[in-house]
């Protein structure tokens, strides 16, 4: 069965710091997989998408299928990139999204 | 364009009291779909719609139904609502399957008590 697991459901840190969101994923296929983010007091929207390799407000994310990750990744990391954020996979490249529990960053100034 | 639009905002039912969640969208999508987020799940795919007049089930679709009988409207309804159907609900639509880009709506909060 598909699976998202995204393993850290708080995520704190300090303007600047660089940080990592953690995706794991189990499913036998070839899969598609997706970032989406939830700003405070609006809707959740994709952030980036693993196929067009991207970087979407300063944030990376690298396929690893040996390890079966999604890891999102910033550098610096800036008070207005505190939300919550998604990982998802794609089933069969249908829009049958399957989200993580989700990790909720906190960067503090 | 207004995007993907949910009715109500906010509800409260009593168990075994119906009610229809709407969802519409401007966006002439074909796709639609409506997930459930509780507290520690995340999101879950109730049921979903590749275009008019087809629909199908997600991972959570006992207590719910769905119709699309034109593409831009995709209603949810509760036949018999139940305290475990408490939940904040989302539609979202696609453009393009699979291009993997979701366009939410903003939530529609339930209670049930």
């Amino acid at each position: 069965a598909q699976r998202v697991t995204q393993p850290e459901k708080l995520l704190s840190v300090f303007k600047g710091a660089p940080v990592e969101l953690k995706c794991n994923y189990s499913y036998s296929g070839s899969p598609e997989l997706f970032w989406y983010v939830q700003y405070s007091r609006q809707r959740l929207q994709l952030l980036l998408r693993h196929i067009s390799r991207e970087s979407i407000k300063g944030f990376t994310a690298d396929l690893n299928k040996g390890e079966t990750s999604f890891h999102l990744k910033k550098p610096f990391a800036q008070e207005e990139d505190s939300a919550m954020y998604y990982c998802a996979l794609s089933q069969g490249g249908s829009e049958k999204l399957v989200f993580g529990k989700g990790t909720k960053l906190t960067v503090n100034p | 364009n207004a995007g993907v639009t949910q009715t109500p905002k906010f509800q409260v039912l009593k168990t075994g009291q119906s009610m229809t969640l709407q969802c519409a969208q401007d966006m002439n999508h074909e796709y639609m779909s409506w997930y459930r987020q509780d507290p520690g799940m995340g999101l879950r795919l109730i049921h979903y719609s590749v275009g008019a007049g087809i629909t199908d089930q997600g991972e959570v679709p006992n207590g719910y139904n769905v119709s699309r009988s034109t593409t831009e409207d995709f209603p949810l309804r509760l036949l018999s609502a139940a305290p475990s159907q408490t939940s904040v609900y989302f539609c979202a639509s696609s453009r393009t399957v699979g291009s993997g880009e979701l366009f939410f709506g903003e939530g529609s909060r339930l209670t049930v008590l």
